[in-house]
């Protein structure tokens, strides 16, 4: 069955590192590929996507993912964190031959320490 | 506009009630989406609806009951809901039913059932 894997549930980093939220999805061909942010109590805010072409794709906010296809994975990176980022990422991935499912990871906690 | 707007922002409502949440978008987006989220989990996909046709039900109990009157607007409609119920309804919408340009989601409604 399609899966999206994101490993770890919380992360901390230090405000100015670096940071990279890791994901993985079991599927055959390319999906498209997801992420969002979510602060508490919010909605959903789209960070980036990847459908296909380069496989190093540019967000807002400052961050960027790298599309693995041999890795099966979408991991999330940002060179120099803010106390701002501190929140919930989501990896999301529609697997299209299931149908229009966007299906979530279970999400990892991002906590900046100042 | 580039929003997806959801009402009301928070419910309060008795099992035995009966209540909408209602969801808008002027994007020209056509598919549109209800998610669950519990506290503390991704969020969980309901409904799709795509040309204004319901196209995916995850087999969601009948006391929720989605409708979709028009292409910008889709309600979910809730009677006799039960305690565990309780939880953040996302709406979202895409520009085709495929996803492919990425999902734009509402803030949410909190929903909590006494």
């Amino acid at each position: 069955a399609q899966s999206v894997t994101q490993p770890d549930i919380h992360i901390t980093v230090s405000e100015g590192a670096s940071l990279e939220l890791r994901c993985n999805y079991s599927y055959g061909a390319t999906p498209y590929l997801f992420w969002y942010v979510q602060s508490p109590g919010q909605g959903l805010q789209l960070l980036l996507k990847y459908f296909s072409g380069d496989t190093l794709v540019q967000g807002i906010k400052g961050f960027e993912a790298e599309f693995k296809r041999s890795q099966s994975s979408f991991n999330l990176r940002k060179p120099s964190v803010h106390w701002s980022d501190a929140a919930e990422y989501f990896c999301a991935v529609v697997f299209l031959e299931y149908g229009n499912k966007l299906v979530f990871g279970a999400g990892t906690i991002l906590r900046v320490k100042s | 506009d580039t929003e997806v707007t959801q009402t009301p922002k928070h419910l309060v409502m008795g099992m035995t009630n009966k209540k909408s949440l209602k969801c808008e978008q002027h994007m020209g987006h056509r598919a549109m989406y209800w998610y669950k989220q519990k506290a503390k989990k991704p969020p969980e996909l309901m409904f799709v609806y795509s040309y204004e046709k319901l196209s995916i039900n995850e087999s969601v109990p009948s006391r929720f009951s989605p409708e979709c009157p028009n292409s910008s607007l889709l309600n979910l409609h809730l009677h006799a809901l039960q305690p565990e119920d309780s939880a953040l309804y996302l709406c979202a919408s895409s520009q085709t039913g495929t996803g492919g340009h990425g999902y734009t989601f509402g803030s949410g409604t909190r929903l909590t059932v006494v």
